[in-house]
C-alpha cells in the first residue's frame, strides 16, 4: 500500500530536550516536506527537499532541522524545542515527474506539545 | 510567500443543502490548483488537480471550477451529507514547484 508514515503519533516533551520526528514513503517519490498546522493559519511549510541530499527552507523554517540521505527518508529535527513549536505536524511526498499534476500525499500527522 | 486565500473561513449547512466556497490566488506563475479534503483525525487527500483555465473536475457529488485569469476556483458539493463534514483545503502550484495551502474552508453538514 502507498503511503507516508510518520513517527511518534503523539508526543509531549520538554522545553530544550532535543527531539526526531521520522517520515518515511514507499512510492519512491523525490519530493518531501514538512509541514505544521495552527488553527487559523493552515498548512506552513516548513522545509521540503526535491531529492536526497537536496532541502531548502519553507516558510517557517526557524528552529528546525532535515536531512534527506536516502530518498525515503526525511526527519524533521528539532535540536531545542520551545513551547511555541508545539503544534500538529504533516510530512508529505509527492512524484516530481508529473509536474504540476501530481498530487501530494501526507503522513498521519504528529501531534507535539512542548512543555 | 504566496497569498492563497480561502472563503468562507467555517460554515454550517443542513444535510441536502447544496454548497459552495472559494479559493483566491495569484493569477500569475499559475501551474495548477489543488483541492484537498482534510477529515477530522486524518490527513489531507487529494481530490482534484487543475491546470486549464476553464477546467471542471467532478467527484460524485463534488465539483470545481477554475478560473486562472482572475484567480479563483470554486468547489461545490450537492446534496451535502454529514460524511462531507471536513475541512476543504486549496494549494497553489506555481513556477517555484512548491505547494502554498490557503488556510481552508471548514464545512459542518447538519443532520
Amino acid at each position: 500500500e502507498a503511503q507516508v508514515t510518520q513517527n511518534p503519533r503523539y508526543l509531549i516533551t520538554v522545553t530544550g530536550k532535543k527531539l526526531t520526528v521520522t517520515c518515511s514513503q514507499n512510492m519512491n517519490h523525490e519530493y518531501m516536506s514538512w509541514y505544521r498546522q495552527d488553527p487559523g493559519l493552515g498548512l506552513r511549510q516548513i522545509y521540503y527537499s526535491m531529492n536526497v541530499e537536496v532541502t531548502d527552507k519553507g516558510d517557517v523554517p526557524e528552529g528546525y532541522k532535515v536531512s534527506r540521505k536516502e530518498k525515503r527518508n526525511f526527519p524533521l529535527i528539532l535540536e531545542s524545542p520551545s513551547p511555541n513549536q508545539t503544534s500538529l505536524y504533516f510530512c508529505a511526498s509527492r512524484s516530481l515527474a508529473g509536474g504540476q499534476a501530481d498530487t501530494q500525499y501526507f503522513g498521519p500527522g504528529t501531534r507535539l506539545t512542548v512543555l | 510567500i504566496l497569498n492563497v486565500e480561502q472563503s468562507p473561513q467555517s460554515l454550517h449547512v443542513q444535510e441536502g443543502d447544496s454548497t459552495n466556497f472559494t479559493c483566491s490566488f495569484p493569477s500569475s506563475n499559475f501551474y495548477a490548483l489543488h483541492w484537498y479534503r482534510w477529515e477530522t483525525a486524518k490527513s489531507p487527500e487529494a481530490l482534484f488537480v487543475m491546470t486549464l483555465n476553464g477546467d471542471e473536475k467532478k467527484k460524485g457529488r463534488i465539483s470545481a471550477t477554475l478560473n486562472t485569469k482572475e484567480g479563483y476556483s470554486y468547489l461545490y458539493i450537492k446534496g451535502s451529507q454529514p460524511e462531507d463534514s471536513a475541512t476543504y483545503l486549496c494549494a497553489f502550484y506555481g513556477s517555484a514547484r512548491q505547494l502554498t495551502f490557503g488556510s481552508g474552508t471548514q464545512l459542518t453538514v447538519l443532520p
